[in-house]
């Protein structure tokens, strides 16, 4: 079974700091996803990457799959990131997903 | 329309009653998936329809009963619930059955409230 760690847990940062989350898996995969969960509201998917870099607005995820390792990036943060950011990855061939445990972000102004 | 819509989005009822959460989707996306997220903690994967055939039940007990009349709609019927199964359970779908193969679009989620 893959297991997923995600670092920081927790993570404070002033607006328009550069934020860096980090995710490593077990087993190799050929998708990783990076979701966002605002508090008390639903997931939302910022990113399914297998390769390279993806970029969408201020968001940025890497993923390195010799080193099983993936980042996700928010350049100029805000206080409207403040969320809890989570990494998942397929189990085997299923069609489950392991997730991490999430990291909770929060953007003071 | 890249929308997963989820109603009631709060649900309260007793452990007598009988209930039903109700997913909707209009990708066109032939997986559906219910999953329980407790507070502070990351989703469990429930139950798993692929082209409206059950393809994963995680072992989940029989008082959670999924339903899926069609390609779109996803039920879960609710009966003689326990507190303990207070959560939010939100709904999602892909393209196709695996998540190496699409994104996943979730809901907003319905929070439930066993007494």
């Amino acid at each position: 079974k893959n297991e997923v760690e995600q670092s920081p847990q927790n993570l404070t940062a002033q607006e328009g700091e550069f934020i860096t989350i980090n995710c490593s898996y077990s087993v190799g995969i050929s998708a990783l996803h990076w979701l966002q969960q605002h508090p008390g509201g639903g997931i939302v998917s910022l990113f399914m990457l297998s390769s390279g870099k993806k970029k969408h607005g201020r968001l940025i995820a890497t993923i390195n799959i010799q080193e099983k390792h993936s980042s996700l990036h928010i350049t100029a943060s805000h206080p409207r990131d403040s969320a809890v950011y989570i990494c998942a990855v397929p189990e085997g061939g299923s069609e489950k997903l392991v997730f991490g445990k999430g990291t909770k972000l929060t953007v003071n102004p | 329309d890249t929308e997963v819509t989820q109603t009631p989005k709060h649900l309260v009822m007793g452990m007598t009653n009988k209930k039903s959460l109700k997913c909707e989707q209009h990708m066109g996306h032939r997986a559906m998936y219910w999953y329980k997220q407790k507070a502070k903690k990351p989703p469990e994967l429930m139950f798993v329809y692929s082209y409206e055939k059950l393809s994963i039940n995680e072992s989940v007990p029989s008082r959670f009963s999924p339903e899926c009349p069609n390609s779109s709609l996803l039920n879960l019927h609710l009966h003689a619930l326990q507190p303990e199964d207070s959560a939010l359970y939100l709904c999602a779908s892909s393209q196709r059955g695996s998540p190496s193969s699409g994104e996943l679009f979730f809901g907003e989620g319905s929070r439930l409230t066993v007494l």
